[in-house]
């Protein structure tokens, strides 16, 4: 199975300023249709996951443009443009590249 | 964007058996595949189970195979899974959740019910 890191684990920023989350995998991600099977989640307290990104790159439908992601192959991150309340929560990388779908452990995000 | 609504969690010792329920309304049932995702106490999320649009492919993750089977009736617009054998490492929130990608899977799951709670304990 493919295994998914992520760092940091734990997040503390300042309202309105920056984050920003890695995520590796144990083997590339990257499909032979040039498309890298990895999608962001963001689970907020007592909810279900949400996506947020999908294929690597692509915002899922409705969420803001200070969401973004990057990467290819077995490294990727997802950027926060200015941090609001609303992004407090576990996020979640995970690949889909195999079958066997596998999550990265979270990063859980909160203001300092 | 559609919804989704799981239901048949509860409490159950080892050994026994649960039938879980999802009931989809506001999409396309029929043209999209459904996976099944749990998170159990205080733990991340771990995928479960997919079956795709027509119920030709289905996949498990290994810790279940052989002891749950996902199953859909897209007349009902319903997709189940039954756990059997169940053990006390099987105690989490189960989601059902829509592959974004109609007739395909590709793991973007744009669609998430509430989750239902499933207890294994004696």
């Amino acid at each position: 199975d493919i295994v998914m890191t992520q760092s940091p684990l734990s997040l503390a920023v300042t309202p309105g300023e920056p984050a920003s989350i890695s995520c590796r995998s144990s083997q590339s991600l990257l499909h032979s249709n040039g498309y890298n099977f990895l999608a962001w989640y963001l689970q907020k307290p007592g909810q279900s996951p949400q996506l947020l990104i999908y294929l690597g790159s692509n915002r899922a439908f409705g969420v803001p443009d200070r969401f973004s992601g990057s990467g290819s192959g077995t490294d990727f991150s997802l950027k926060i443009r200015r941090v609001e309340a609303e992004d407090v929560g576990v996020y979640y990388c995970m690949q889909s590249l195999q079958t066997r779908f596998t999550f990265g452990p979270g990063t859980k995000l909160d203001f300092k | 964007q559609g919804q989704l609504v799981e239901s048949g969690g509860g409490v159950v010792q080892p050994g026994r058996s649960l039938r879980l329920s999802c009931a989809a309304s506001e999409f396309s049932f029929s043209g999209y595949a459904v996976h099944w995702v749990r998170q159990a106490p205080g733990k991340g999320l771990e995928w479960v189970a997919v079956m795709s649009y027509d119920g030709k492919y289905i996949f498990y993750i290994d810790s279940v195979k052989g002891r749950f089977t996902i199953s859909r009736d897209n007349s009902k617009n319903m997709v189940f899974l039954e756990m059997n054998s169940l053990r006390p490492e099987d105690t989490a929130v189960y989601f059902c959740a829509r592959d974004r990608d109609y007739h395909d899977i590709s793991g973007g799951f744009d669609v998430w019910g509430p989750g239902t709670v499933v207890a294994v304990s004696s």
